[in-house]
């Protein structure tokens, strides 16, 4: 079946610094999403993107649609303490409403 | 507007035994999904209801998984008899349509075989 592969496992990272994270796949999506999931918590979204070439911010996130329709990318700028979670990509195809997660980047942020 | 509810919360069981786990969608959406999440992994899809219909339930495994949803609304997963490696965190998620339509979570059911 269809996987992801998202790249890094986790990050270590020091408050302020940009961090950036990735998501392929051998196939082709048509809509990708970036979500971010809290211990005992369900994924939350942060960005959905629809279209290839798409380039998409909310607040200090910037997610892009891949031109090969096969990749997408995840930037936060200046992190905080409160970033810390497990960031999935997903992506979504032409069949229907499944989505298809990646196994997951974990971010922790060091104040 | 309220979340999608999931309960209980924990669910502790010895392998062989039953377990079902409850979902109230957001109300008006149409479409209800089941996740599975298994420790370190992303949730993978188990079954999606379409109103009261079954979409797609390929990668429910049959043998021991069910769930309904009789009147389009809530919906249960049953998990008979239960195996050590069910132990994962179910999601539940509901969207106003299929396709498209963004997806909410619940917080899920943790589910641990001992």
């Amino acid at each position: 079946g269809q996987q992801l592969n998202q790249s890094p496992q986790s990050m270590f990272i020091q408050e302020g610094e940009d961090v950036s994270m990735n998501c392929t796949s051998s196939s082709i999506f048509n809509t990708w999403l970036w979500y971010k999931q809290e211990p005992g918590e369900g994924p939350v979204l942060l960005i959905a993107l629809y279209k290839a070439g798409e380039l998409t911010s909310n607040g200090r996130l910037t997610a892009q649609f891949g031109i090969t329709r096969k990749d997408s990318f995840l930037n936060i700028s200046a992190s905080i303490p409160s970033d810390v979670g497990i960031y999935f990509c997903a992506g979504q195809n032409f069949q229907g409403g499944k989505l298809i997660f990646g196994q997951g980047t974990e971010l922790s942020v060091k104040p | 507007e309220a979340g999608v509810a999931q309960s209980p919360r924990y669910k502790i069981i010895e392998k062989r035994q039953s377990v079902a786990f409850w979902c109230n969608p957001i109300s008006g959406h149409a479409t209800l999904y089941w996740y599975q999440q298994i420790l370190g992994q992303g949730p993978k899809l188990l079954i999606q209801f379409q109103n009261n219909g079954v979409v797609d339930d390929s990668q429910l495994p049959k043998d021991r998984f069910s769930a309904e949803r009789l009147k389009g609304v809530d919906s249960t997963l049953k998990i008979q008899p239960a195996k050590l490696e069910d132990s994962a965190v179910y999601l539940c998620a509901s969207s106003l349509a299929s396709g498209l339509s963004i997806q909410y979570f619940g917080a899920g059911t943790r589910l641990s075989v001992l």
